[in-house]
């Protein structure tokens, strides 16, 4: 089992609706969590991180956390064309952090 | 302060050559990591410096490569004898602590390719 799991997409929406991405890890003592975005060709840039059960909102992302099912997702809402990009998940259950293989968002015009 | 520094930004090596990456951290950050990426995968992990104390090395990291953090400050990756799977985005990051939840600032990132 991979430590941190991801659907690697393309997950399609329309411009303008709210786009969830989903991610599950598997070490209980993780403590901190982070959503990466990555347009193509660049390097991975921090727009979420959480430690905390529940919901963390920065304008139009909410980072949700459930330690209990280890699960973490990112709600996008109002998504636009410039949100399409690979999001990967981060976790760090030690001193380094984990990704995920990332989902690809493509949102449509 | 301009951010995490990577250099070169491309590489194109021929195979069994050697090369060597430099990352210029954050100032302020005492920690500083090296990860690899290949196409439609995430980071990987490579190794670790909290200063200039290298505290941990991935098993994937063959004897082939070395990295150094002298004095605390840039950092040195060398790849010995490139093999074609050696081809990949290498991505210097840097931190705080991660436990102190900064996350990690990435640099531009070395793209290398091995022929």
């Amino acid at each position: 089992q991979k430590e941190v799991e991801q659907n690697s997409g393309p997950l399609s929406v329309p411009e303008g609706a709210i786009a969830s991405l989903n991610c599950t890890y598997s070490d209980r003592g993780s403590q901190s969590f982070f959503w990466y975005r990555q347009y193509s060709g660049k390097s991975p840039e921090l727009i979420m991180s959480i430690y905390s059960n529940g919901d963390k909102e920065d304008g139009r992302f909410t980072a949700q956390l459930n330690k209990a099912s280890q699960y973490v997702s990112l709600l996008i809402r109002d998504s636009q064309p410039s949100d399409s990009a690979t999001y990967l998940c981060a976790v760090n259950p030690d001193q380094k952090v984990t990704f995920g293989i990332g989902t690809k968002l493509q949102v449509i015009p | 302060d301009t951010g995490v520094s990577q250099d070169p930004r491309h590489k194109i090596t021929k195979r069994g050559q050697n090369v060597t990456f430099r990352c210029d951290p954050i100032s302020e950050h005492n920690r500083l990591y090296w990860y690899r990426q290949t196409l439609g995968q995430g980071p990987e992990f490579l190794t670790y410096f909290q200063n200039e104390a290298q505290l941990e090395k991935s098993r994937l990291l063959s004897d082939r490569f070395s990295a150094e953090r002298p004095k605390g400050s840039f950092s040195t990756l060398e790849i010995q004898r490139t093999e074609q799977g050696d081809s990949a985005m290498y991505l210097c990051a840097s931190s705080y602590t991660v436990t102190e939840n900064y996350g990690y600032t990435f640099g531009s990132g070395t793209r290398l390719t091995v022929v």
